[in-house]
């Protein structure tokens, strides 16, 4: 059965700062790997996503992960952070012979002025 | 294009009583995903329904939950009777058939929940 790791449920960051949420999968075959976002009071939105293409993927707002499977990490980081980044951030995972999608517990980012 | 959309979008009910959750995928989605994310826990999946059969109903939690999506369109959710564990955010969400796009992955579009409060 596969299952992802988020560590830390909260992250602050200052204006500016690098952003780095931590996400690691547990699957016995590469799967499919997901960030999403949700913004208060608003559904889940995809910010990207890794499908065995290129490992270090871009997404919406600025942000990207980079598939490692030797450490099966799917790390996101955005270089400069932006106070609209204030948002719930959940990590995702499926096999790739279906969509039964199962997630992280979720980390929750601050952007401090 | 309308987005997955659910209503409520929130419901306070006592203990013991019965609500309904209702779920309208996007157009011509075949698959209906149901998730739960029970307070400051990971989002928890429920059940999948392919048209109007369900594929895989392993994360319903017991059978208070039934799950419906007849004619294959809009789904239902409803909790009878409810507990105070029952309390959390439900998600739909849905996607297109996979074997349409076998290369690639099918995205899963979320609505924005339903908060749901057992007091």
């Amino acid at each position: 059965a596969q299952s992802v790791t988020q560590l830390g449920s909260h992250v602050s960051v200052s204006e500016g700062a690098l952003v780095l949420l931590r996400c690691n999968y547990s699957s016995s075959v590469p799967p499919y790997l997901f960030w999403y976002v949700q913004y208060p009071n608003q559904g889940l939105q995809l910010l990207l996503k890794y499908t065995s293409a290129a490992t270090l993927v871009k997404g919406i707002n600025g942000f990207e992960a980079e598939f490692k499977k030797s450490e099966t990490s799917f790390h996101l980081t955005k270089p400069s952070a932006h106070m609209s980044d204030a948002a719930e951030y959940f990590c995702a995972v499926t096999p790739r012979d279906n969509n039964d999608m199962r997630f992280g517990a979720g980390t929750r980012l601050t952007v401090k002025p | 294009e309308a987005g997955v959309t659910q209503f409520p979008s929130h419901s306070v009910i006592e203990k013991g009583q019965t609500v309904t959750l209702r779920c309208d995928p996007i157009s011509g989605h075949d698959n209906l995903y149901w998730y739960r994310r029970v307070m400051g826990k990971e989002i928890k999946f429920l059940l999948h329904f392919v048209k109007e059969s369900k594929q895989d109903e392993s994360g319903m939690p017991n059978n208070r939950f039934l799950a419906e999506r007849t004619g294959g369109t809009y789904s239902t959710l409803k909790v009878q009777p409810a507990e105070l564990e029952d309390s959390g955010v439900y998600f739909c969400a849905s996607s297109q058939d996979i074997g349409l796009a076998a290369a690639d992955y099918n995205e899963q579009f979320f609505g924005p929940g339903t908060r749901l409060t057992v007091l």
